[in-house]
Protein backbone atom coordinates (compact mmCIF):
# COMPACT_ATOMS: atom_id res chain seq x y z
CA UNK A 1 0.00 0.00 0.00
CA UNK A 2 1.05 3.54 -0.41
CA UNK A 3 2.22 5.89 2.67
CA UNK A 4 3.05 9.44 2.17
CA UNK A 5 5.56 10.78 5.38
CA UNK A 6 6.91 14.53 5.73
CA UNK A 7 8.89 15.51 8.54
CA UNK A 8 10.00 17.23 10.92
CA UNK A 9 6.54 17.67 12.26
CA UNK A 10 7.28 20.65 14.15
CA UNK A 11 9.50 23.12 14.04
CA UNK A 12 10.60 26.79 15.67
CA UNK A 13 13.33 28.69 13.32
CA UNK A 14 14.39 32.42 13.99
CA UNK A 15 13.62 34.49 10.78
CA UNK A 16 16.39 34.73 8.69
CA UNK A 17 17.28 30.95 8.99
CA UNK A 18 17.60 28.50 6.47
CA UNK A 19 14.35 25.72 6.02
CA UNK A 20 14.23 22.39 4.76
CA UNK A 21 10.98 20.09 4.79
CA UNK A 22 11.16 16.50 3.56
CA UNK A 23 8.43 14.36 2.19
CA UNK A 24 8.60 10.71 0.49
CA UNK A 25 6.20 8.71 -0.49
CA UNK A 26 6.23 4.80 -0.50
CA UNK A 27 4.89 2.03 -2.52
CA UNK A 28 3.61 3.88 -5.87
CA UNK A 29 5.87 5.16 -8.82
CA UNK A 30 5.51 8.63 -10.90
CA UNK A 31 2.73 10.37 -8.40
CA UNK A 32 1.99 13.96 -8.60
CA UNK A 33 3.51 15.48 -5.51
CA UNK A 34 2.29 18.95 -3.73
CA UNK A 35 3.32 21.28 -1.62
CA UNK A 36 0.77 23.12 0.25
CA UNK A 37 0.89 25.87 3.14
CA UNK A 38 -2.18 26.46 5.34
CA UNK A 39 -1.96 29.99 7.22
CA UNK A 40 -3.91 30.38 10.69
CA UNK A 41 -7.47 30.10 10.33
CA UNK A 42 -6.77 30.16 6.62
CA UNK A 43 -7.38 27.79 3.44
CA UNK A 44 -4.56 25.57 1.41
CA UNK A 45 -2.65 27.20 -0.55
CA UNK A 46 -0.67 25.78 -3.25
CA UNK A 47 2.93 26.53 -3.56
CA UNK A 48 4.53 24.07 -5.84
CA UNK A 49 3.28 21.02 -7.45
CA UNK A 50 5.73 18.02 -9.41
CA UNK A 51 4.05 15.79 -12.53
CA UNK A 52 8.54 14.21 -12.16
CA UNK A 53 11.76 14.21 -11.00
CA UNK A 54 13.59 18.09 -11.58
CA UNK A 55 9.59 18.94 -13.14
CA UNK A 56 8.38 21.95 -10.78
CA UNK A 57 5.99 24.07 -11.05
CA UNK A 58 5.73 27.30 -8.83
CA UNK A 59 2.46 28.76 -8.33
CA UNK A 60 3.06 31.68 -5.95
CA UNK A 61 6.13 34.21 -6.02
CA UNK A 62 7.67 33.91 -2.64
CA UNK A 63 11.27 33.15 -0.82
CA UNK A 64 10.34 29.12 -1.16
CA UNK A 65 11.67 26.88 -3.56
CA UNK A 66 10.71 23.11 -4.04
CA UNK A 67 12.98 20.43 -5.45
CA UNK A 68 12.67 16.63 -6.32
CA UNK A 69 15.81 14.38 -6.68
CA UNK A 70 14.49 11.40 -6.67
CA UNK A 71 10.40 10.09 -8.17
CA UNK A 72 9.45 9.85 -4.17
CA UNK A 73 11.10 12.26 -2.85
CA UNK A 74 9.57 16.54 -2.29
CA UNK A 75 11.32 18.65 -0.54
CA UNK A 76 10.74 22.26 0.12
CA UNK A 77 13.68 24.74 0.97
CA UNK A 78 13.85 28.09 2.40
CA UNK A 79 17.20 30.14 2.60
CA UNK A 80 16.14 32.69 4.94
CA UNK A 81 12.69 32.61 6.50
CA UNK A 82 10.63 35.17 7.03
CA UNK A 83 7.66 35.56 9.58
CA UNK A 84 5.20 35.38 7.01
CA UNK A 85 6.46 31.79 6.32
CA UNK A 86 4.65 30.48 9.79
CA UNK A 87 2.51 28.13 8.77
CA UNK A 88 1.08 24.46 8.58
CA UNK A 89 2.87 22.78 5.37
CA UNK A 90 1.29 19.81 4.00
CA UNK A 91 2.79 17.28 1.26
CA UNK A 92 0.66 15.51 -0.49
CA UNK A 93 0.23 13.12 -3.28
CA UNK A 94 -1.88 12.06 -6.45
CA UNK A 95 -1.85 8.83 -8.35
CA UNK A 96 -4.01 10.97 -11.11
CA UNK A 97 -7.44 10.52 -10.23
CA UNK A 98 -7.33 13.94 -8.66
CA UNK A 99 -7.63 12.71 -5.26
CA UNK A 100 -5.06 13.50 -2.82
CA UNK A 101 -3.59 11.66 0.23
CA UNK A 102 -1.67 14.32 2.40
CA UNK A 103 1.22 13.39 4.93
CA UNK A 104 0.74 14.16 8.48
CA UNK A 105 2.15 18.43 8.29
CA UNK A 106 4.65 20.14 9.29
CA UNK A 107 4.12 23.12 11.72
CA UNK A 108 6.39 25.57 11.41
CA UNK A 109 6.85 28.82 13.66
CA UNK A 110 9.00 31.62 12.71
CA UNK A 111 10.07 33.67 15.24
CA UNK B 1 -11.13 37.07 -8.61
CA UNK B 2 -9.59 33.81 -6.50
CA UNK B 3 -9.67 30.63 -8.50
CA UNK B 4 -11.81 28.59 -5.82
CA UNK B 5 -14.05 30.37 -3.98
CA UNK B 6 -16.10 29.76 -0.54
CA UNK B 7 -18.05 31.35 1.97
CA UNK B 8 -16.25 30.89 5.38
CA UNK B 9 -18.49 30.42 7.97
CA UNK B 10 -19.09 29.69 10.51
CA UNK B 11 -22.12 28.38 9.92
CA UNK B 12 -23.91 27.24 12.92
CA UNK B 13 -26.60 24.79 12.87
CA UNK B 14 -28.23 22.91 15.27
CA UNK B 15 -27.99 18.89 15.26
CA UNK B 16 -30.64 17.20 12.90
CA UNK B 17 -30.78 20.37 10.70
CA UNK B 18 -30.06 20.07 7.14
CA UNK B 19 -27.16 22.56 5.84
CA UNK B 20 -25.87 23.42 2.24
CA UNK B 21 -22.13 25.06 0.75
CA UNK B 22 -21.54 26.22 -2.18
CA UNK B 23 -18.12 26.68 -3.44
CA UNK B 24 -17.51 28.61 -7.18
CA UNK B 25 -14.73 28.34 -9.65
CA UNK B 26 -12.79 30.27 -12.12
CA UNK B 27 -11.35 28.25 -15.00
CA UNK B 28 -14.15 26.53 -16.80
CA UNK B 29 -11.78 23.93 -18.31
CA UNK B 30 -11.22 22.63 -14.35
CA UNK B 31 -12.13 18.74 -14.62
CA UNK B 32 -13.00 17.07 -11.60
CA UNK B 33 -13.91 18.27 -8.17
CA UNK B 34 -13.72 17.11 -4.71
CA UNK B 35 -14.99 17.54 -1.29
CA UNK B 36 -12.61 17.50 1.57
CA UNK B 37 -13.56 17.75 5.55
CA UNK B 38 -10.49 18.84 7.84
CA UNK B 39 -10.52 19.14 11.56
CA UNK B 40 -8.81 21.59 13.93
CA UNK B 41 -5.44 21.09 13.40
CA UNK B 42 -5.12 18.09 11.57
CA UNK B 43 -4.93 17.40 7.32
CA UNK B 44 -7.61 16.93 5.24
CA UNK B 45 -9.03 13.87 4.25
CA UNK B 46 -11.37 13.30 1.43
CA UNK B 47 -15.05 13.64 1.74
CA UNK B 48 -15.92 12.48 -1.51
CA UNK B 49 -15.66 13.58 -5.58
CA UNK B 50 -18.22 15.37 -7.14
CA UNK B 51 -19.51 13.84 -10.19
CA UNK B 52 -21.79 15.62 -13.13
CA UNK B 53 -25.06 14.14 -12.42
CA UNK B 54 -24.93 14.28 -8.44
CA UNK B 55 -23.57 11.69 -6.11
CA UNK B 56 -25.37 10.87 -2.75
CA UNK B 57 -22.78 9.29 -0.17
CA UNK B 58 -25.25 8.70 3.19
CA UNK B 59 -25.94 11.88 4.85
CA UNK B 60 -23.90 13.78 2.00
CA UNK B 61 -24.92 14.91 -1.26
CA UNK B 62 -22.43 16.65 -4.17
CA UNK B 63 -23.45 18.45 -6.76
CA UNK B 64 -21.86 20.47 -9.80
CA UNK B 65 -22.92 22.74 -12.13
CA UNK B 66 -20.52 23.44 -14.89
CA UNK B 67 -22.41 26.18 -16.67
CA UNK B 68 -22.46 28.64 -13.67
CA UNK B 69 -19.32 26.99 -12.09
CA UNK B 70 -20.19 25.90 -8.74
CA UNK B 71 -20.33 22.49 -6.69
CA UNK B 72 -22.29 22.48 -3.47
CA UNK B 73 -22.28 20.10 -0.55
CA UNK B 74 -25.63 19.06 1.36
CA UNK B 75 -25.52 17.34 4.38
CA UNK B 76 -28.60 15.97 5.96
CA UNK B 77 -29.23 15.27 9.83
CA UNK B 78 -26.00 16.69 11.09
CA UNK B 79 -24.86 14.96 13.61
CA UNK B 80 -22.04 16.72 16.22
CA UNK B 81 -19.58 14.80 14.62
CA UNK B 82 -19.90 16.73 11.47
CA UNK B 83 -18.34 20.07 12.77
CA UNK B 84 -15.37 20.44 10.57
CA UNK B 85 -14.16 22.51 7.79
CA UNK B 86 -15.26 21.72 4.65
CA UNK B 87 -12.95 22.33 1.66
CA UNK B 88 -13.52 22.05 -2.15
CA UNK B 89 -11.33 21.60 -4.27
CA UNK B 90 -10.94 21.85 -7.94
CA UNK B 91 -8.59 19.88 -10.26
CA UNK B 92 -7.34 21.44 -13.67
CA UNK B 93 -5.47 19.02 -15.78
CA UNK B 94 -1.75 21.04 -16.45
CA UNK B 95 0.75 19.60 -18.48
CA UNK B 96 0.04 16.19 -18.07
CA UNK B 97 -0.31 16.72 -13.76
CA UNK B 98 -2.99 17.63 -11.71
CA UNK B 99 -3.51 21.34 -10.25
CA UNK B 100 -5.26 20.72 -7.41
CA UNK B 101 -6.63 24.16 -6.23
CA UNK B 102 -8.62 24.60 -2.47
CA UNK B 103 -10.94 27.06 -1.84
CA UNK B 104 -10.69 29.23 2.07
CA UNK B 105 -13.08 26.27 3.29
CA UNK B 106 -16.21 26.60 5.29
CA UNK B 107 -16.20 26.43 8.87
CA UNK B 108 -19.35 24.24 10.23
CA UNK B 109 -20.55 24.13 14.18
CA UNK B 110 -23.46 21.42 14.60
CA UNK B 111 -24.84 22.47 18.12
CA UNK B 112 -26.96 20.93 20.77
Amino acid sequence: SQTIHQWPATLVQPVGSPLSLECTVEGTSNPNLYWYRQAAGRGLQLLFYSVGIGQISSEVPQNLSASRPQDRQFILSSKKLLLSDSGFYLCAWTPGSGELFFGEGSRLTVL
Amino acid sequence: RKEVEQDPGPFNVPEGATVAFNCTYSNSASQSFFWYRQDCRKEPKLLMSVYSSGNEDGRFTAQLNRASQYISLLIRDSKLSDSATYLCVVNEDAGGGNKLTFGTGTQLKVEL
